[in-house]
């Protein structure tokens, strides 16, 4: 059963919009979630986090909303550029205070995001 | 510059065969993990390691191996290739524990066929 889900498999925004990129998740002992941007051919690099504590975090275009009530988060890349056209993961993980299971994280499928000029 | 560096980029193997994906970094990270990723899914945990010496499975083990004799390599190895091993794989790495939220560095990853 997934616990993290993009429910949009991609998301076309034009040049110099918004894009808001959604996920859910649904273990309530994620604390800490991240976003990885992955271009073809290549791995996946690091984009932003937020920790469970916080319900907004920002990183120049780059802002993530944390709705733990709902539990949702979202990505929102303002403006979007031609660069961004990427494969965007939400990730998340459930602490090491958690006890026991596997270290890493748990991804979601990912949403493609085309930015058109 | 080089992080996670992986082993070959492409392969193809026959149904039956074996072979090690090389992976190594050079930014001194205890723990390292290496993920799968099928067609139009998420990256899945196959195994992990959080120091030299030890390893433990990850969410979808079957079919695979490691060893983590070194702190820079963490090799994976596929014994009697099946069909549904053809994926991409990726190696990773972190300085802590990436439950933790300590950001999760990713080789450029390693295209798999199995025919």
């Amino acid at each position: 059963d997934q616990q993290v889900k993009q429910n949009s498999p991609s998301l076309s925004v034009q040049e110099g919009r918004i894009s808001i990129l959604n996920c859910d998740y649904t273990n309530s002992m994620f604390d800490y979630f991240l976003w990885y941007k992955k271009y073809p051919a290549e791995g996946p690099t690091f984009l932003i986090s937020i920790s469970s504590i916080k319900d907004k975090n920002e990183d120049g275009r780059f802002t993530v909303f944390l709705n733990k009530s709902a539990k949702h988060l979202s990505l929102h890349i303002v403006p979007s550029q031609p660069g961004d056209s990427a494969v965007y993961f939400c990730a998340a993980s459930d602490g090491v205070y958690s006890g026991g299971g596997a270290d890493g994280l748990t991804f979601g499928k990912g949403t493609h995001l085309i930015i058109q000029p | 510059n080089a992080g996670v560096t992986q082993t070959p980029k492409f392969r193809i193997l026959k149904i039956g065969q074996s072979m090690t994906l090389q992976c190594a970094q050079d930014m001194n990270h205890n723990y390292m993990y290496w993920y799968r990723q099928d067609p139009g899914m998420g990256l899945k945990l196959i195994y992990y390691s959080v120091g030299a010496g030890i390893t433990d499975k990850g969410e979808v083990p079957n079919g695979y191996n490691v060893s983590r004799s070194t702190t820079e390599d963490f090799p994976l190895r596929l014994e009697l290739a099946a069909p549904s091993q053809t994926s991409v794989y990726f190696c990773a790495s972190s300085y802590s524990s990436g439950r933790s939220g300590n950001t999760i560095y990713f080789g450029e990853g390693s295209w798999l066929t199995v025919v």
